[in-house]
């Protein structure tokens, strides 16, 4: 069955520091992989958006890598803001064109 | 760039009511989706239209749920009758095409509480 699993369920870390999200997927074949924020009452962003070739992806203070030969990725949040607070999605999308969503991660940055 | 706009962004009703989301992609996109996100997991696939067809509606409760895209451009999602589980944020987002690698912008969502 094709699935995408996400650790930490949620994670409280202070402003500035640093955090790493982490997604196994067990969709196969793969065609790529995404990583979205949600803010709370919002639709989710794209973030990253990577391909079987790609092993990193940075997005200003994100950075998303890919190991399609252990089929996991992380998202690595650097000098974390307030405004990182949301819930980070990690999105698998197999060659029938279908998006394969885990549960997210929900983040909270305190001051 | 206009986003993809969803009306209305709250919703309250009583079970058995029936009720309907509507909303506008952004110009030029051909494939619209409608997802469910319950609280707590990520996005399921209601319904997937490439123009004014329907290309899966596999996981859409049929018996209770409608959609349609009329003229390939704006869609609506109904619920007749709704039932306490349907509580939800009912996602719309749009994307060029449906193949792969398309990227898929969503909207803000209409937060659906049945009592």
């Amino acid at each position: 069955k094709n699935q995408v699993e996400q650790s930490p369920q949620s994670l409280i870390i202070l402003e500035g520091k640093n955090c790493t999200l982490q997604c196994n997927y067990t969709v196969s074949p793969f065609s790529n992989l995404r990583w979205y924020k949600q803010d709370t009452g919002r639709g989710p962003v794209s973030l990253t958006i990577m391909t079987f070739s790609e092993n990193t992806k940075s997005n200003g203070r994100y950075t998303a890598t890919l190991d399609a030969d252990t089929k996991q990725s992380s998202l690595h949040i650097t000098a974390s803001q307030l405004s990182d607070s949301a819930s980070y999605i990690c999105v698998v999308q197999g060659n029938t064109g279908k998006l394969i969503f885990g549960q997210g991660t929900t983040l909270q940055v305190k001051p | 760039e206009a986003g993809v706009a969803q009306s209305p962004r709250y919703k309250i009703i009583e079970k058995r009511q029936s009720v309907a989301f509507w909303c506008n992609p952004i110009s030029g996109h051909a494939t619209l989706y409608w997802y469910q996100q319950i609280l707590g997991q990520g996005p399921k696939l209601l319904i997937q239209f490439q123009n004014n067809g329907v290309v899966d509606d596999s996981q859409l409760p049929k018996d209770r749920f409608s959609a349609e895209r009329l003229k390939g451009v704006d869609s609506t999602l109904k619920i007749q009758p709704a039932k306490l589980e349907d509580s939800a944020v009912y996602l719309c987002a749009s994307s060029p095409g449906a193949g792969i690698g398309y990227g898929y912008t969503f909207g803000s969502g209409t937060r659906l509480t049945v009592v």
